[in-house]
């Protein structure tokens, strides 16, 4: 079956820095992926939808410059949670899919701001 | 956004029994699907209902849906320790981009 992996799966990072996180379809090509973030005992709120060599559509109430998205290729795309602050501390989560696997979520990036 | 709601928000029961789930939606739907999480880990497909089927089957997993009442449920039979976990509806709208909206989901525990 499908698998799309997702890195780091926990980091801490200070106040201020930036953290990239990558998924990646493995064994597949992705025409769209998406972003979503979770809070603690809460469901999963889409972000941004990214689409291979295309800006990111994102979702209203989501800053573009904040959470910058990067789809280089069909296999792989970037979140990066740029100047984080504690409040962006989260589960954040991307899916890959196509037509024969349909959706194939990575099993999550738990962010921790201090 | 959220498509809708899931009741009970929590589900405790004792091993053996069934576990129903129920998921609310507001916009017309091409498929409905149910995943499973367990506690900070990704999501797993658990099975996937078309707007045409009424109802569905895989395991022990039984799926309805009703268009009409913009419904669906998921039952677990003969429920098992190893099932806790949180269980999502996620509807596919009609005529949009390839979009998942997850309900507000049910955490579900199984007692030994």
């Amino acid at each position: 079956g499908a698998v799309v992996s997702q890195h780091p799966s926990r980091v801490i990072c200070k106040s201020g820095t930036s953290v990239k996180i990558e998924c990646r379809s493995l064994d597949f090509q992705a025409t769209t992926m998406f972003w979503y973030r979770q809070f603690p005992k809460q469901s999963l709120m889409l972000m941004a939808t990214s689409n291979e060599g295309s800006k990111a559509t994102y979702e209203q109430g989501v800053e573009k410059d904040k959470f910058l998205i990067n789809h280089a290729s069909l296999t792989l795309s970037t979140l990066t949670v740029t100047s984080a602050h504690p409040e962006d501390s989260s589960f954040y989560i991307c899916s890959a899919t196509d037509l024969i696997y349909g959706y194939t979520f990575g099993s999550g990036t738990r962010l921790t701001v201090v | 956004s959220q498509q809708g709601e899931e009741d009970p928000q929590a589900l405790s029961i004792q091993e053996g029994e069934n576990a129903t789930m129920n998921c609310s939606y507001k916009t017309s739907i091409n498929n409905l699907q149910w995943y499973r999480q367990n506690s900070g880990r990704g999501l797993v497909h658990l099975i996937l209902i078309r707007s045409n089927e009424r109802e569905k089957h895989s395991g022990r997993l039984r799926v309805t849906l009703d268009t009409s009442k913009k419904s669906s449920s998921l039952l677990i039979t003969a429920s098992r320790a190893a099932d806790t976990a949180s269980y999502f509806c996620a509807t596919y709208p009609s005529g949009s981009a390839r979009q998942l909206t997850f309900g507000s989901g049910t955490q579900l525990t199984v007692l030994p």
